[in-house]
């Protein structure tokens, strides 16, 4: 069964930082590229970050360029995104998501369960 | 920078044949995807590349791409079709996301 799990989210003062992970099982993690996602609540969907199946290539929405960094060890299944400097608007619940493809622009084929980012005092 | 505009809401009645919409610039010239987000759950990806489905998705969801417009068609609507809808491009090298359409089943 392919299957994604997202850790690392939790409660974090405004400058601070945090590193999300995302599991990965069931696939050929090394074949997919990979993505973020978040929404903050009751918002709708906002595209994050990307990269390419073996990392040669990242992608960064404006809102978080700079800040964001994403990465992925294919050895370890599992693609991370290491946020910096964070704002009262990075809260959101975030959700690691498969591409149908290597590249990109294949559809986002399985999502995780996402994992809650708050960004407070 | 490149935007995707859906209605907020649309509604159909059990049984009949609802439409959303998702317009942007020469959109056909793109590919689309669409999700499908019920409350408190992950979106599942129910049309990508315009018109194909994910196995597992109902052939009752189909979608078409064609000059200024994407559309999502969903056939005999069900009760458990009642959820949030998004469409998706890339534009150059990032992702868009249209707003969401909320889908009521009546």
């Amino acid at each position: 069964e392919v299957q994604l799990l997202e850790s690392g989210g939790g409660l974090v003062q405004p400058g601070g930082s945090l590193r999300l992970s995302c599991a990965a099982s069931g696939f050929t993690f090394s074949n997919h590229a990979m993505t973020w996602v978040r929404q903050a609540p009751g918002k709708g969907l906002e595209w994050v970050s990307h990269i390419r199946s073996h990392g040669e290539n990242t992608y960064y929405a404006d809102s978080v360029k700079g800040r964001f960094t994403i990465s992925r060890d294919n050895s370890k299944n599992t693609m991370y995104l290491q946020m910096s400097s964070l704002r009262a608007e990075d809260t959101a619940l975030y959700y690691c998501a498969r591409d149908l493809f290597a590249g990109y622009d294949g559809g986002f084929d399985c999502w995780g369960q996402g994992t809650l980012v708050t960004v407070s005092s | 920078s490149y935007e995707l505009t859906q209605p907020l809401s649309v509604s159909v009645a059990l049984g009949q044949t609802a439409r959303i919409t998702c317009e942007g610039n020469n959109i056909g010239g793109r590919n689309a995807h669409w999700f499908q987000q019920r409350p408190g759950q992950a979106p599942i990806l129910v049309i990508y590349r315009d018109n194909s489905r994910p196995s597992g998705i109902p052939e009752r969801f189909s979608g078409s791409n064609s000059g200024n417009t994407a559309t999502l068609t969903i056939s005999r609507a069900q009760a458990g079709d009642e959820a949030d809808f998004y469409c998706q491009v890339w534009d150059g090298t990032t992702v868009v996301f249209g707003g969401g359409t909320k889908l009521t089943v009546l």
